[in-house]
């Protein structure tokens, strides 16, 4: 089982950077899709990016420790990193306007099947002056 | 990229059989997931791989994929399954390889 919580500022101004960090109760973080979810008011899930960890390259060759993608309507604004110590994964998204207000969910996507299988509780991040 | 379309809503009256769909180009090839969204919840994934349910989804709850649709199917529906309800799938031909469907909010009458 594991557990996701997010954590940061609950509110950004405009043209400012959104941090958060996303810790994770779990025995091992390596083998898993680390994922960042946002949700608009009202609206649809949009997948927003993951980084990839492992500590061993031989679990899933295609890949290695620390590889991220974006979502490419995002990709020039997002950074996600990981603090394997602390068992954490990070999110930050600069240059922010008020269609980014949303709710933010940190999530662990299964590297074997792809699907989402544990969620934080989310985070609303409101973006304005 | 890829895209998922799903009816807005649905509804359907308790004890009957719900139906919701999910449209893409070719989806039977590929694997499916469904989650279910309440309102101020996360989602939390009902079905997996077309057909598979999480351990603790009733068996209520099943998902079939083929040809250009997929489809969640929630039998003997009861008031608490009234839900948002949101297909996703893996695209690995793309660089935007996680695609969600817009979402079908399900009311039980």
């Amino acid at each position: 089982q594991v557990q996701l919580q997010e954590s940061g500022p609950g509110m950004v101004k405009p043209s400012e950077t959104l941090s958060l960090t996303c810790t994770v109760s779990t025995d091992s973080i390596s083998g898993y899709y680390w994922s960042w979810i946002r949700q608009p008011p009202g609206k649809g899930l949009e997948w927003i990016g993951y980084i990839y960890y492992s500590a061993n390259p031989n679990y899933n060759p295609s890949y290695y420790s620390g590889s991220t993608n974006y979502n490419p309507s995002l990709k020039s604004r997002v950074t996600i990193s990981i603090d394997t110590s602390k068992k954490q994964f990070s999110l930050k998204l600069n240059s922010v306007t008020a269609a980014d207000t949303a709710v933010y969910y940190c999530a662990s996507l299964d590297y074997r099947r792809y699907y989402f299988d544990f969620w934080g509780q989310g985070t609303l991040v409101t973006v304005s002056s | 990229s890829y895209v998922l379309t799903q009816p807005p809503s649905a509804s359907v009256a308790p004890g009957q059989t719900a139906t919701i769909t999910c449209g893409g180009n070719n989806i039977g090839s590929k694997s499916v997931h469904w989650y279910q969204q309440k309102p101020g919840q996360a989602p939390v994934l009902v079905v997996y791989a077309d057909s598979d349910r999480p351990s603790g989804i009733p068996e209520r709850f099943s998902g079939s994929n083929s040809g250009n649709t997929a489809t969640l199917t929630i039998s003997r529906v009861e008031a608490g399954d009234e839900a948002d309800y949101y297909c996703h799938v893996w695209d690995n031909t793309s660089d935007h390889p996680v695609v969600f469907g817009g979402g079908t909010k399900l009311t039980v009458l």
